[in-house]
């Protein structure tokens, strides 16, 4: 049972370019969340998706960025007009949508350079 | 969500048990205790969580105190692998419909 797929591992970007940051969540888990990593500091929550539907995005920063989770297809998370402070790490996590323990399951993250 | 309050960094040796606490004061009582771990800038990954019993699992053990107010995540015979940063989180099960808020955790090093 592969595990949360995130790709690319590694994107560099120039300021002004787009970054797309894509996730494919774990077999059977319809929930994924966005997190962001800067460097040297813990994990802050950005976006909290069902299928064709964002629950959450109290996270997010209200320009430049969008997340979505298509019907069909990976969670994509979109950066636009980058700037160097959105370096960083970015990881997705997955979740059932019920039974569990409600533990989310992390990628191994997307590490973002803005040159 | 309640905040946790962890200590910045410990140390253990390798093979010993490593206890790391977390303290919760103002955490409600439909809120669970969870642990995650972030090895070298890894994705974290589960380790354990609790409402009020202590449970065990094959990673390690969570003793949560009587008035809910604390808890230790207890890694039995720690290994080299085990050095990461843990974190302590508390919230309310709805399942899958809650997001994680990471404080800083502790730093655990493990040495040889």
């Amino acid at each position: 049972n592969a595990g949360v797929m995130q790709n690319p591992r590694h994107l560099v970007r120039r300021r002004g370019q787009e970054a797309r940051l894509r996730c494919s969540p774990m077999k059977g888990h319809s929930h994924v969340y966005w997190y962001r990593q800067l460097p040297e500091e813990g994990l802050k929550f950005m976006v909290y998706l069902q299928k064709e539907n964002i629950i959450d995005e109290s996270g997010m920063p209200k320009e430049r960025f969008s997340a979505e989770f298509p019907k069909e297809g990976p969670s994509i998370l979109r950066i636009q007009q980058v700037v160097r402070g959105d370096s960083a790490a970015y990881f997705c996590a997955s979740s059932r949508a019920s039974g569990g323990a409600g533990e989310q399951f992390f990628g191994p993250g997307t590490r973002l350079t803005v040159l | 969500d309640a905040k946790t309050t962890q200590p910045p960094s410990m140390d253990c040796a390798e093979g010993r048990a490593a206890n790391l606490p977390c303290n919760h004061s103002t955490i409600s009582g439909n809120e669970y205790v969870y642990w995650y771990r972030q090895i070298h800038s890894q994705g974290p990954q589960y380790i354990i969580h609790g409402l009020k019993n202590n449970e065990t699992n094959e990673m390690a053990s969570l003793i949560i105190t009587e008035d809910r107010k604390s808890s230790t995540l207890i890694l039995p015979h720690a290994t080299l692998r085990d050095t990461a940063v843990y974190y302590c989180i508390v919230r309310v099960l709805i399942q899958g419909a809650q997001k994680l808020v990471f404080g800083q955790g502790t730093r655990l090093t493990i040495n040889p």
